[in-house]
């Protein structure tokens, strides 16, 4: 069965840390996403990676950053942890098929700043 | 800039009964893909339903329909013979069309701000 696999489920962190969100999928799929979900806005787009060592804003990128150095992996990093930051982080794979198919989406990490 | 609005913050629906949920997007792209996304209390987001704008034939899956109305930009799911397993939080997602090789960009989904549905007995 193919998956997206977040190594936490639920995280709890002190503010000023830098916090590490790991995800693995094994569809060997080329792009990779990081949302974040908060009630009433709905899934936020933090940063994409469409290919090894690339990686693209999303629409909410300030205080983080992200890494890509293998296919199957895209890690999301919290510089500097805030409580703006508690969130839920969603990470999201998917094939380079010109958009026809829908994202195969990881569990989600629970993440609270205190 | 794409924007998807969901307006029905909650619904409710009884067993056995029909909801819709509505979805009205933006964008100037004349070839996309909208999705219904379902993600229940285990937070796994689970893919309903696919749209692609250059059919006019809306799409169906057993008991979960689309009624696509591009002129109007308007793409609401209809849950038939509702089930207790259908009480979830449903997403309505927009993606533009890509081309080429590297369809980085176009392979952003957009996402509403979500619709909780609970089915009650």
């Amino acid at each position: 069965d193919v998956k997206v696999t977040q190594s936490s489920r639920y995280l709890v962190k002190r503010t000023g840390e830098k916090v590490f969100l790991e995800c693995v999928q094994d569809m060997d799929h080329e792009n990779m996403f990081w949302y974040r979900q908060d009630p009433g806005l709905g899934l936020r787009l933090i940063y994409f990676s469409y290919d090894v060592k690339m990686k693209e804003k999303g629409d909410i990128p300030e205080g983080y950053s992200v890494s890509r150095e293998k296919k199957e992996r895209f890690s999301l990093i919290l510089e500097s942890a805030s409580t703006n930051q508690t969130s839920m982080y969603l990470c999201a794979s998917s094939a380079t098929d010109r958009g026809r198919r829908g994202y195969t989406f990881g569990s989600g990490t629970r993440l609270t700043v205190v | 800039a794409q924007t998807v609005t969901q307006s029905q913050p909650e619904m409710s629906v009884q067993e056995a009964e029909t909801v819709t949920l509505s979805c009205t997007y933006d964008t100037s792209e004349s070839d996309y893909y909208l999705f219904w996304y379902k993600q229940p209390p285990s937070r796994q987001m689970i893919l309903v339903i696919r749209q692609e704008a250059y059919k006019q034939q809306n799409a169906t899956e057993n008991r979960f329909s689309v009624n696509f109305q591009k002129a109007a930009k308007s793409f609401s799911l209809k849950i038939s013979d509702s089930q207790l397993g259908d009480a979830a939080m449903y997403f309505c997602a927009y993606r533009r069309r890509g081309g080429g090789l590297n369809t980085g960009t176009a392979s952003k989904l957009t996402f509403g701000t979500g619709t909780r549905l609970q089915v009650t007995l």
